[in-house]
């Protein structure tokens, strides 16, 4: 079957370094999204990542192994604004996003 | 970036109507476009798949006659919950997949349904 994996809940200080981790096995890829939802909105698109490597935006960065099943998104110099839950999607071979059920970021000060 | 628009953001309905909520893409030709709803704490769950022109594809375990989606045009779609029941209280939202570009979806703003 289908699956992603992803923390539930991570907590970070303001001003460090998080990573969150996410597995994935689905039936064929297409790529690999970073979603950002705070509570109450709709998600909003931070990454997209379909070959091996970082791609490095601003203060977030994402990472892919498609060997391993594994991505990770990171946050630099985080903000308190940053406190949010971060999903983990990936595209199958048709296309169809398979959603994590996110983790959920708690920044302390 | 593209731009997802959807109606309206909060509704709060009597048990036993119906409320549909709208979806445009404002800046360019969805040919898909997907519906999600979301319980609190929990992640999205599509709930159903629509195309321009055509019957929208449900997922397993989603009423097709209680949730009713229609597609008409390239840049609207429509999802109506009829006889709505306190359990459909719940926050939905709507995709859009640009017909150029077959990756991104770009998300409405969500409706906060709640049915008393």
């Amino acid at each position: 079957g289908q699956n992603i994996d992803q923390p539930t809940e991570m907590t970070a200080t303001e001003g460090a370094i998080v990573q969150i981790n996410c597995t994935y096995q689905t039936s064929g890829f297409n790529g690999l999204f970073w979603y950002q939802q705070h509570a109450g909105e709709a998600p909003t698109f931070l990454s997209y990542n379909v070959l091996d490597g970082l791609e490095e935006k601003g203060r977030f960065s994402s990472f892919l192994s498609r060997s391993k099943g594994y991505s990770y998104l990171l946050l630099k110099e985080l903000q308190m604004k940053d406190s949010a839950s971060y999903l983990c999607a990936c595209m199958d071979s048709n296309y169809q996003l398979i959603w994590g059920a996110g983790t959920k970021l708690i920044i302390k000060p | 970036g593209a731009v997802v628009s959807q109606h309206p953001s909060r509704v709060i309905c009597k048990s036993g109507t119906s409320v549909k909520i709208e979806c445009r893409s404002l800046d360019f030709q969805a040919t898909t476009m997907f519906w999600y709803r979301q319980f609190p704490k929990q992640s999205l769950m599509l709930m159903a798949t629509s195309n321009e022109g055509s019957k929208a594809t449900y997922e397993q375990g989603v009423e097709k006659d209680k949730f009713l989606i229609n597609h008409a045009s390239l840049t609207l779609s429509t999802l109506t919950v009829t006889s709505a029941h306190p359990e459909d209280s719940s926050f939905y939202i709507c995709s859009a997949r640009d017909k150029g570009w077959v990756t991104e979806a770009f998300f409405g703003q969500g409706t906060r349904l709640t049915v008393v």
